[in-house]
């Protein structure tokens, strides 16, 4: 157990619809990074939180957005959904935000998102 | 911008032998980390070993070692001593060192152990 918590762990929704996925990080991690695991892009860097703020953005569309809260937990909204959206999403944690050693993120179980 | 590749889709081990899974890397930073994780058929992802570039010995972690070749852009993960729950999927992870430690993965090589 990472320590990281993922709910909900499935979710089937339709096209056009709208998702919420929750993150709760390790207990003391100030970064949530999310990425999405999928079968034509493999594992891609969605964003990345740190202490509430947001540092770097990958290949995230527009139709995704996310937010670190006070308490350290971060959403991943996903709106207009297509089928290609279908993938696991993984939030991973570490903490600190850069420089010396690099700190390890922890990932935790991933939410599989199906889009019928 | 950085890219990691592993050429090996699948690779097949006996129980109890080593086993090397290849992976290079592209980078133009000076300071990176180089990581490797491990995927069940359960889905989450496991750390297993990282790597510095400043680091001059190959790092180790139990039965898991990287051998890694700056000049050649390469770090290779090697297993010693196959166990039948080392079957997964593997990936190679790299990430900068200055700013944001988001990691670009490789796509990954299927590991399977045989008894």
């Amino acid at each position: 157990d990472s320590g990281v918590t993922q709910t909900p762990k499935h979710l089937i929704t339709a096209t056009g619809q709208r998702v919420t996925l929750r993150c709760s990080p390790r207990s003391g991690d100030l970064s949530v990074y999310w990425y999405q695991q999928s079968l034509d892009q493999g594992l891609q860097f969605l964003i990345h939180y740190y202490n509430g703020e947001e540092r770097a953005k990958g290949n995230i569309l527009e139709r995704f957005s996310a937010q670190q809260f006070p308490d350290l937990h971060s959403e991943l909204n996903l709106s207009s959904l297509e089928l290609g959206d279908s993938a696991l999403y993984f939030c991973a944690s570490s903490a600190e935000l850069a420089g010396g050693r690099y700190n390890e993120q922890f990932f935790g179980p991933g939410t599989r998102l199906t889009v019928l | 911008a950085q890219k990691i590749t592993q050429t090996q889709p699948g690779m097949f081990v006996q129980e109890k032998e080593a086993v090397t899974l290849d992976c290079t890397y592209d980078t133009s930073d000076q300071s990176y980390g180089l990581f490797w994780y491990k995927q069940p058929s359960s889905g989450e992802m496991i750390f297993l070993i990282y790597q510095g570039s400043y680091d001059e010995q190959n790092a180790t972690e139990g039965r898991y070692s990287l051998n890694f070749q700056k000049a050649r852009k390469s770090a290779n993960l090697v297993i010693s001593a196959s166990q039948l729950g080392d079957s997964a999927m593997y990936f190679c992870a790299m990430s900068p060192m200055e700013y944001g430690n988001k990691l670009v993965f490789g796509a990954g090589t299927i590991l399977r152990v045989k008894s």
